[in-house]
């Protein structure tokens, strides 16, 4: 069964600094990513997501996400967090072609200003 | 224009009490799935539903009972309420015919099992 690691699971920034959230999955086939957010007392939230083609793909709000296939990676950035981008961040996966998703343990991210 | 509602929001019960959380879709997805959020666990899927009458367990199924008579509705129910049970449930649905399977999250019920 595929797996989802998110290794950061609490980062604290200032407003204006760059964020990059980890993200690896195990499974060897097709994949296709999601980056899903929760604000505060909210529900989850698509903020962007990879199927095919160019691995660099851009999401709401100025965040993007790399997915390197050799490295079974997929890293969330954004290059100037702010103070409203405090939420916790889901990493997922759907394998396979299926349609579950696999979802890591979520980053708690706060941006102080 | 609603999408998908969770009710109850929030919920208190007892140990050993049957309880129902109900989750209703308005864009006639096919899929729909429950979750489990719990603090270091993240998302873990409880059952999911391909279409009406067909359902399938997920990674957390016990305790737990779903049906799926109606496309739009996919309750979940706590046979037996355990303490374990404590945790914010989200339904999500799903059409894989449209924008690659994408899951549209509903807005949680919070339950606590005393």
């Amino acid at each position: 069964a595929q797996s989802v690691s998110q290794h950061n699971h609490h980062v604290i920034l200032s407003e204006a600094a760059s964020l990059e959230l980890g993200c690896n999955y195990s499974y060897g086939g097709t994949v296709n990513l999601f980056w899903y957010v929760q604000y505060p007392g909210q529900h989850l939230q698509l903020l962007l997501k990879y199927f095919s083609g160019d691995p660099l793909v851009k999401g709401i709000k100025g965040f993007e996400a790399e997915f390197i296939k050799s490295k079974f990676s997929f890293n969330l950035r954004k290059p100037s967090v702010q103070w409203s981008d405090t939420a916790e961040y889901f990493c997922a996966v759907r394998a396979g072609g299926g349609n579950k998703l696999t979802f890591g343990t979520g980053t708690q991210l706060k941006v102080e200003l | 224009d609603a999408g998908i509602t969770q009710s109850p929001r929030y919920k208190i019960t007892e140990t050993g009490r049957q309880v129902t959380l109900m989750c209703h879709q308005t864009w006639s997805h096919s899929y729909m799935f429950w979750y489990r959020q719990d603090l270091g666990h993240g998302l873990r899927l409880i059952y999911y539903s391909a279409a009406a009458d067909i359902t399938d367990k997920g990674e957390v199924p016990d305790g737990y009972v779903v049906s799926r008579s109606k496309t739009e509705n996919f309750p979940l129910t706590l046979e037996s309420a355990t303490r374990s049970q404590t945790s914010v449930y989200f339904c999500a649905s799903s059409d894989p015919s449209g924008v690659q399977g994408e899951q549209f999250f509903g807005p949680g019920t919070r339950l606590t099992v005393l």
